[in-house]
């Protein structure tokens, strides 16, 4: 019930590229789903979240795609830079108001010049 | 810009030795958090404090014990280090005023050995 459970683990994408990482979850309580970007040597930061009274939202590249019905969102990098090259987390938002969050494995990805 | 630091960016130890990591963050946060992050598991909650003095476990406290004596200090105490708690561990605070973007703010993790 408390899990998110994301895929793929690794993804290698070709610059210019679409990159797709997909996540589940199970507890409909959750109310916020964000998604963190980490490049080595750094901790985790916020790139882009969603509530799920929405369906997509876009950031410049960067689109959350959100079904409420299936309790799955993923996240869509269009034109894939090499800078692009992290680990990415989804995450959850556990409605206490003290910020806990259940993240997701994590999916490392690459980008091919 | 909310800043969350840690005492140390790599630490070496024995098996045995009791372990303390110290997270500080200069933005007043309520709620402060530590995690283990491992390849293929994400980030697990170790514990978490909404307040100075309060904790509560989170995923996976086991071999861990945390203080939280003033406002903008949380510490991981890792009473007898052992070779499974090799791991990177990171620090994050949150605000819990309504108002404020819901935003889990990371600092840059430990690298902790445990030989």
């Amino acid at each position: 019930q408390q899990q998110v459970k994301q895929s793929p683990q690794s993804l290698i994408v070709q610059k210019g590229g679409i990159s797709i990482i997909n996540c589940a979850y199970e507890n409909t309580a959750f109310d916020y789903f964000p998604w963190y970007q980490q490049f080595p040597g750094k901790g985790p930061a916020l790139l882009i979240a969603i509530r799920p009274d929405v369906s997509e939202k876009k950031e410049g590249r960067f689109t959350i795609s959100f079904n409420k019905s299936a309790k799955q969102f993923s996240l869509h990098i269009m034109d894939s830079q090499p800078g692009d090259s992290a680990t990415y987390f989804c995450a959850a938002f556990h409605p206490s108001n003290t910020g806990k969050l259940i993240f997701g494995q994590g999916t490392t990805l690459q980008v091919k010049p | 810009d909310v800043k969350v630091t840690q005492s140390s960016r790599y630490l070496v130890k024995r098996t045995g030795e009791k372990v303390f990591l110290e997270c500080v963050q200069d933005m007043d946060h309520e709620n402060m958090f530590w995690y283990r992050q491992d390849p293929g598991l994400g980030l697990r909650l170790i514990y978490f404090s909404y307040d100075v003095k309060m904790k509560e476990k989170g995923d996976i406290p086991e071999g861990y014990s945390v203080s939280r004596e003033k406002k903008e200090r949380f510490s991981l105490i890792l009473e007898s280090a052992s070779t499974n708690q090799t791991s990177m561990y990171l620090c994050a605070s949150f605000s819990s005023d309504p108002s404020s973007y819901n935003e889990q703010f990371f600092g840059p993790g430990t690298r902790l050995t445990v030989l």
